[in-house]
């Protein structure tokens, strides 16, 4: 079993849905990352956070450290969120433990 | 514009041939990474260095090496050793905020060994 595991692999979504990713980690950590990944392959970093939830324009990130649980939501999803969103743990190191990530696909 | 320059973009090598990916950084960062990204898995860290002249192996260092000469660079060599290069490299560096180290990632290169 991965250390990470995040549901679903693939999400598709009409424009304006909203939409819940989720990450779930067997580890004890110092700080989750979401991160982002488009299809030329660079990743952008979108949240860290170690507890309580964090907002971002459209986009809301929230932990539970006692569940060890994340959602990344997106409101108001539009076509050029598609990309891959992967969600990251951070120990207590600085390293990063990675999940697979989530597939997403949003249509207009 | 502060960030991470990796280059190039794609590279194709004929297999039993060394290649050095380029990782440049002008963030100031102590900390930079090299991480391996194949199809279906998260990425997987190769190696690691936190300081100038140190640099420690990852999860897959078999077949790969690193230098840290400079704090702006981080190249990776990738050996005739390594069974299987074909993979999408990303250079990463990172600094502390709290308890906690955020990440920035660069572009990325896709190799390709025949």
């Amino acid at each position: 079993k991965n250390e990470v595991e995040q549901s679903p692999q693939n999400l598709t979504a009409q424009e304006g849905e909203f939409i819940t990713i989720n990450c779930s980690y067997s580890v004890g950590i110092s700080a989750l990352h979401w991160l982002q990944q488009h299809p030329g392959g660079g990743i952008v970093s979108l949240f860290m956070l170690s507890s309580g939830k964090k907002k971002h324009g459209r986009l809301i990130a929230t932990i539970n450290i006692q569940e060890k649980h994340s959602s990344l939501h997106i409101t108001a999803s539009h076509p050029r969120d598609s990309a891959v969103y992967i969600c990251a743990v951070e120990g207590n190191t600085d390293k990063l433990i990675f999940g697979t990530g989530t597939r997403l696909q949003v249509f207009p | 514009d502060g960030g991470i320059t990796q280059s190039p973009k794609y590279l194709f090598r004929k297999e039993g041939q060394n290649v050095t990916l380029s990782c440049e950084q002008n963030l100031n960062h102590d900390a930079m990474y090299w991480y391996r990204q194949d199809p279906g898995q998260g990425l997987r860290l190769i190696y690691y260095s936190q300081i100038v002249n140190d640099f420690q192996k990852g999860d897959i260092a078999e077949g790969y090496s690193v230098s840290r000469e400079k704090k702006e660079s981080f190249p990776l060599t990738v050996t005739s050793a390594q069974k299987n290069p074909t993979a999408f490299y990303l250079c990463a560096s990172s600094i502390a905020r709290g308890f906690a180290y955020e990440q920035y990632f660069g572009p990325g290169t896709r190799l390709t060994v025949t």
